[in-house]
């Protein structure tokens, strides 16, 4: 299962809302997990089953979707958020992962 | 506090063979899926392995025949066993840890450790 995202970076400002889209090549249903990544951090899980948010991570992060298209939505963007976001999909046990999001100021 | 430590890479000719240690703690490896993946510096993850609380294991097909995923339950650690390495296995591997057996959501991921496979 190959897993795209859009845009591949993009730009924002603080207080901005950004979304990201994570695209599958087949029905996933809602195995789908998003993550945050900070050069020379390990990733954090933000969201997984679609649209759980993990314990922990502020309520300005938000998933959604189902089947094939899915999104992570963060709702006021602060300053410590710019960084790279990816998904990750667990529908089947080859799990794939999307090639990331960079978000810069 | 729950982590994720690994080691063992390092340099190694095509062929050869490298063992990568996982050593888990604040939680028990033999209760928990644990994941192996790696990262080619600038590109995408690529999944490599699993091995479930039962024991059983799966592999990507790219390293499959090759790769050995093992668990030490009186270490708490978790191996992957390489041989026959290829230049196409140079990357960061890292392990982690699935927050839910169903959903396969990593909440635990350790810094990685390089393995260069080259001449």
């Amino acid at each position: 299962i190959q897993m795209t995202q859009s845009p591949s970076s993009l730009s924002a400002s603080v207080g901005d809302r950004v979304t990201i889209t994570c695209r599958a090549s087949q029905f996933i249903h809602k195995y789908v997990n998003w993550y945050q990544h900070k050069p020379g951090q390990a990733p954090k899980l933000l969201i997984y089953a679609a649209s759980t948010i993990q314990v922990g991570v502020p309520s300005r992060f938000s998933g959604s979707g189902s089947g094939t298209e899915f999104t992570l939505t963060i709702s006021g963007l602060q300053p410590e958020d710019f960084a790279s976001y990816f998904c990750q999909q667990s529908y089947t046990t080859v799990f794939t992962f999307g090639p990331g999001t960079r978000v810069d100021i | 506090d729950v982590q994720l430590v690994e080691s063992g890479g390092g340099l190694v000719q095509p062929g050869g063979s490298l063992r990568l240690s996982c050593s888990a703690s604040g939680f028990t490896v033999s209760n928990t899926y644990m994941t192996w993946v790696r990262q080619v510096p600038g590109k995408g993850l690529e999944w490599v392995s699993i091995i479930y609380p039962g024991g059983n294991t799966y592999y990507a097909d790219s390293v499959k025949g090759r790769f050995t995923v093992s668990r030490d339950n009186s270490n708490n650690t978790v191996y992957l066993h390489m041989n026959s390495l290829r230049p196409e296995d140079t990357a960061v591997y890292s392990c982690a840890r699935s927050h839910s057996g169903i959903f396969h959501d990593f909440d635990c991921w350790g810094q990685g450790t390089l393995v260069t496979v080259s001449s």
